[in-house]
């Protein structure tokens, strides 16, 4: 069972900003300042959309951001593009390793 | 431009043994700190292990602790990971991983495109 929640799936239209929920459900996560997003599409490699909670990695679009309130971090994608549909997964250090996953959430672009 | 190929991968036997490499360009390698993260399709990523810039640190998933075993040669810009007595829970996409930062703090910045390791009889 994952240290990370999160919800299986997310939808919204073109142009719309939908928000992505990460909650720690277990004390191994210590320091949850270390939270990082990532994208996958089908067949690809993950890549990295955030990381320490709200910085951005060069190349990535600025409808990416996230946040942190207590224990829940959140990714948000402003003005929702068929190019954002894909699989996103949340992702924290640990007591024990560097970084555990979250669950992963399915984004769809209706 | 940064490019992470793995090989390696296979299908294998329950207890045999298989060694992955990843061939990195495109960056200094010996900068930075390299992990491996595999992945079952359909499922989210596991971190596997992961190493230092200079092998002073090295960590594992309790997972695969005692049978894989994580390497690097910065001369040659290469990372490895030694599989010893395979399980079928091993069955996933290997990806090599590059950390952002020398040590292993684990946000990965570019990845490979992964190889698949198949344990089965």
């Amino acid at each position: 069972q994952s240290a990370l929640t999160q919800p299986a799936s997310v939808s919204g239209s073109p142009g719309q900003s939908i928000t992505i929920s990460c909650t720690r459900t277990s004390s191994d996560v210590g320091n949850y300042h270390y939270v990082s997003w990532y994208q996958q599409h089908p067949g690809k490699a993950p890549k990295l959309m955030i990381y320490d909670v709200s910085n951005r990695p060069s190349g990535v679009s600025n409808r990416f951001s996230g946040s942190k309130s207590g224990n829940t971090a959140s990714l948000t994608i402003s003005g929702l593009q068929a190019e954002d549909e894909a699989d996103y997964y949340c992702s924290s250090y640990t007591s024990t390793t560097p970084r555990v996953f979250g669950t992963g959430t399915k984004v769809t672009v209706l | 431009e940064v490019q992470l190929v793995e090989s390696g991968g296979g299908l294998v036997q329950p207890g045999r043994s298989l060694r992955l490499s990843c061939a990195a360009s495109g960056f200094t390698f010996d900068d930075y700190a390299m992990h491996w993260v595999r992945q079952v399709p359909g499922k989210g990523p596991e971190w596997v292990s992961g190493i230092s810039w200079n092998s002073g640190y090295i960590g594992y998933a309790d997972s695969v602790q005692g049978r894989f075993t994580i390497s690097r040669d910065n001369a040659k810009s290469s990372l490895y990971l030694q599989m010893n007595s395979l399980r079928a829970e091993d069955t996933a996409f290997y990806y090599c991983a590059k950390d952002i930062s020398s040590s292993p703090g684990g946000d990965f910045d570019y990845w490979g495109q992964g190889t698949l390791v198949t344990v089965s009889s």
